[in-house]
């Protein structure tokens, strides 16, 4: 069983559209989780990381923990084409550990 | 200065030659990291350097050989490589090797071994 499981995708959406995207570890040490989105033949960028179970929001993103069920969120309202890219959920305990990556295509 | 500066951006190489990446911080963190991504998964960790010593080596070929010189460097030397090697090379930093360890990326490097 890998450490992060993400559905690859691709998932396509219409401009304005709320993104919903997912994973799932079974790693009971992760203790920080991260999301990272990497545009085509660039390194990833991070766009959210939250400490332990709870919510965060920065702007359009929201990203959402649930230790109990060991389930990493990020939202995002109001999609644009510019947020087409690869999403790459992470979690830390004494390394990062990424999942697959969902690629996600907002469409015009 | 928020960046991880890499170079080269793309390097082609024959199985016999011996060349070097390197990497650049100037944000003082003291975690440097090599990760190797293939096309279309996850950067998968090879080294990381923690106040310049190598704190974790994920079992790496020997052929992939690391160095730190200093805090704000890192190399990755490469020799008698194979096709399969061919990938993204990333290095990342980050101001601890523990606790809320945000990675920054570089724009990585891109290998090709003929």
């Amino acid at each position: 069983q890998k450490e992060v499981e993400q559905d690859p995708g691709p998932l396509s959406v219409p401009e304005g559209a709320i993104v919903s995207l997912n994973c799932t570890y079974s790693n009971s040490a992760f203790q920080y989780f991260m999301w990272y989105r990497q545009y085509s033949r660039k390194g990833p960028e991070l766009l959210m990381y939250t400490y332990s179970s709870g919510n965060k929001e920065d702007g359009r993103f929201t990203a959402q923990v649930d230790k109990s069920s060991k389930y990493i969120s990020l939202f995002i309202r109001d999609s644009q084409p510019s947020d087409s890219a690869t999403y790459l959920c992470a979690g830390y305990g004494n390394k990062l550990v990424f999942g697959a990556g969902t690629i996600l295509r907002v469409k015009s | 200065d928020t960046e991880v500066t890499q170079t080269p951006k793309h390097l082609v190489m024959g199985m016999t030659n011996k060349k070097s990446l390197k990497c650049e911080q100037h944000m003082g963190h003291r975690a440097m990291y090599w990760y190797k991504q293939k096309a279309k998964k996850p950067p998968e960790l090879m080294f990381v350097y923690s106040y310049e010593k190598l704190s974790i080596n994920e079992s790496v070929p020997s052929r992939f050989s690391p160095e730190c010189p200093n805090s704000s460097l890192l190399n990755l030397h490469l020799h008698a490589l194979q096709p399969e090697d061919s990938a993204l090379y990333l290095c990342a930093s980050s101001q601890a090797s523990s606790g809320a360890n945000v990675l920054t990326f570089g724009a990585g490097s891109r290998l090709t071994v003929l």
